[in-house]
């Protein structure tokens, strides 16, 4: 079965940037779109990233997306940190058969 | 813009049943495939399950396979999760969504005695 890791959790100062990664177990991540949700205690995720390094609208420019073949990997970068990017950031990609995967979520503490 | 509202969730006891539905509206409905996500409470999301658009393809995750089904009306631009034999371990919030990445808000269901 096809899984997405992540780290626990990562941590950083205001202002700075960071780097949540997502491996795929097996088969290239480049395959198939990365998509990465932000998830704030007690709300519903939302999209920050779709198709690998898309931004909906709304998701400032701080956010972005990237694909790394040789590590079979894709990576969410933030960019001049907030306290407001506190929160839980999950991967999700798709297996051989369309279905969705999750990776096992980030905890980003902005400190 | 694209929406979707799920309904349906409370508590049920062990053994009980519930039928989650969810709303979709902004787009066209019957060309998308459709999900079932849920969230136990301090944990990770977890797929359940997957209906294609025309819905005689369904797939489930191994959890609630036998247990659970999914359906659609394309007419009413509905889904829909029938829950039988709840679990313990089936409390979550359960989310439909949508590729790329649209999802709604959320229905909570809590099986306890």
């Amino acid at each position: 079965n096809f899984m997405l890791t992540q780290p626990h959790s990562v941590s950083e100062s205001p202002g700075k940037t960071v780097t949540i990664s997502c491996t795929g177990s097996s088969g290239s991540i480049a395959s198939n779109y990365v998509q990465w949700y932000q998830q704030r205690p007690g709300s519903a995720p939302t999209t920050v990233i779709y198709e690998d390094n898309q931004r909906p609208s709304g998701v400032p420019d701080r956010f972005s997306g990237s694909i790394d073949s040789s590590s079979n990997s894709a990576s969410l970068s933030i960019s001049g940190l907030k306290t407001e990017d506190e929160a839980d950031y999950y991967c999700q990609s798709y297996d051989n058969s369309n279905l969705w995967v999750f990776g096992g979520g980030t905890k980003l503490t902005v400190l | 813009q694209v929406q979707m509202v799920e309904s349906g969730g409370g508590l049920v006891k062990p053994g009980g049943s519930l039928r989650l539905s969810c709303a979709a509206s902004g787009f066209t409905f019957s060309d998308y495939y459709m999900i079932w996500i849920r969230q136990a409470p301090g944990k990770g999301l977890e797929w359940v399950s997957h209906i294609s658009s025309s819905g005689t393809t369904k797939y489930y995750a191994d959890s609630v396979k036998g247990r659970f089904t999914i359906s659609r009306d394309n007419a009413k631009k509905s889904l829909y999760l029938q829950m039988n034999g709840l679990r313990v371990e089936d409390t979550a919030v359960y989310y439909c969504a949508r590729k790329p990445g649209y999802w709604g808000q959320g229905t909570l269901v809590t099986v306890s005695s």
